[in-house]
């Protein structure tokens, strides 16, 4: 069975620091990554996925299959990426999605 | 263009009440799916749905059953609340990729 671990419930960094949410996850087969944000009183949205290998609002992630890891990363926090974060992984066909418990991103102005 | 809707927002129920959930998107999403996040558990599938008049169990399925009659709407139901189910219950569609969420019920069992 597919398991995604984010280690950490919050993380805490001053603003204009580098910030690293992880990600690792357990799959037998090839899987979608994805990372999921929800912002205060907001839905959650989808940030960035790993195909696309995209940079949305600064942030980037990187798929290492050696480390089953997809780790997001910003090199400079902002205030408005506080915000809880969720990692998930998708099985091929995409009909079901199975999230991280979330890590809880502040930025300290 | 609505997205994903639900209702109720809020919901409180005694313990041994019913109640059903609504979801519905104006997407044309074939998959829908019902979630339920707490604290430190994150996001966990109750059910989900490939197709309208289908339906599948997901991590956390017990106490719940869901119905997809419609392809735009996706129900949940409790049959008999338990203090347990007290959460915050998230709506999804979505046609592949990404999924689309629903803004969420926040429901309180007593």
């Amino acid at each position: 069975a597919q398991r995604v671990t984010q280690p950490e419930k919050l993380l805490s960094v001053f603003k204009g620091a580098p910030v690293e949410l992880k990600c690792n996850y357990s799959y037998s087969g090839s899987p979608e990554l994805f990372w999921y944000v929800q912002y205060s009183r907001q839905r959650l949205q989808l940030l960035l996925r790993h195909i696309s290998r995209e940079s949305i609002k600064g942030f980037t992630a990187d798929l290492n299959k050696g480390e089953t890891s997809f780790h997001l990363k910003k090199p400079f926090a902002q205030e408005e990426d506080s915000a809880m974060y969720y990692c998930a992984l998708s099985m091929g066909g995409y009909q079901k999605v199975t999230f991280g418990t979330g890590t809880k991103l502040q930025v300290i102005p | 263009n609505a997205g994903v809707t639900q209702t109720p927002k809020f919901r409180v129920l005694k313990t041994g009440q019913s109640m059903t959930l609504l979801c519905a998107q104006d997407m044309n999403h074939e998959y829908m799916y019902w979630y339920r996040q707490d604290p430190g558990m994150g996001l966990r599938l109750i059910h989900y749905s490939v197709g309208e008049g289908t339906t599948a169990k997901g991590e956390v399925p017990d106490g719940y059953n869901v119905s997809r009659l419609k392809k735009q709407n996706f129900l949940l139901g409790l049959e008999s609340a338990a203090p347990s189910q007290t959460s915050v219950y998230f709506c999804a569609s979505g046609s592949g990729i990404e999924q689309y969420f629903g803004p969420g019920t926040r429901l309180t069992v007593t």
